[in-house]
């Protein structure tokens, strides 16, 4: 079954934690990204990543770090930085640059700090 | 800095009127614009994109580089178009970075 895998689908923690948000991709995609989701405000972005082991900063980059070690795969790490960590991520990829631009989305994770 | 505007938050329209969402844009290079869906308990998905220049579930967009502008529109709502949708930019001279506006929700009436 091919598509964009995210978990945890929901995840609580405590506020000072450290959270790390898995995306993976089986359909050989080079570019992933990361959005926030918020009511109101539509998707922002986060980080972008156009190749293995390397990224660039989106428009909310604050609080959050990323690696892409490998092709398939790339995880987000909200850090006790962020100051309004509680909101719903999405994780998405699309083919090489250049390309058609299709994103295609996973289904989310919903993190709430308490 | 690229920007994409949606002014409407909510649209309602009435089975069988035409629809339009507005969307615009801000980039000094050249944009690619897509049109994003997400139906409820459903991903997010493309709908359309202005390079195809298609007609998808009966929905068009022209861009208007002049307005800088990419409006989605449909002559005949039907229920099942009720979703959210996202105008969304490519910024084709700053290596891929994809940004969105905040979103429409389009409830049709009955």
């Amino acid at each position: 079954d091919g598509g964009i895998t995210q978990s945890p689908k929901y995840l609580f923690r405590k506020e000072g934690q450290n959270v790390t948000l898995s995306c993976e991709q089986n359909l050989n995609h080079d570019a992933m990204y990361w959005y926030r989701q918020d009511p109101g405000q539509g998707l922002r972005l986060i980080y972008y990543s156009q190749i293995v082991n390397d990224f660039q900063k989106g428009d909310i980059a604050e609080g959050y770090s990323v690696s892409r070690e490998k092709k398939e795969s790339f995880p987000l790490t909200v850090t006790s930085a962020q100051k309004n960590p509680t909101a719903f991520y999405l994780c998405a990829s699309s083919t090489k640059i250049g390309g058609t631009g299709e994103l295609f989305f996973g289904e989310g994770s919903r993190l709430t700090v308490l | 800095a690229q920007r994409v505007t949606q002014p409407e938050k909510l649209l309602s329209v009435f089975k069988g009127a035409p629809v339009e969402l507005k969307c615009n844009y801000s980039y000094s290079g050249s944009p690619e614009l897509f049109w994003y869906v997400q139906y409820s308990r459903q991903r997010l998905q493309l709908l359309l994109r202005h390079i195809s220049r298609e007609s998808i579930k009966g929905f068009t967009a022209d861009l208007n580089k002049g307005e800088t502008s990419f409006h989605l529109k449909k002559p005949f709502a039907q229920e099942e178009d009720s979703a959210m949708y996202y105008c969304a930019l490519r910024a084709m001279n700053r290596d891929d970075k994809i940004i969105f506006g905040k979103g429409t929700r389009l409830h049709i009436l009955p």
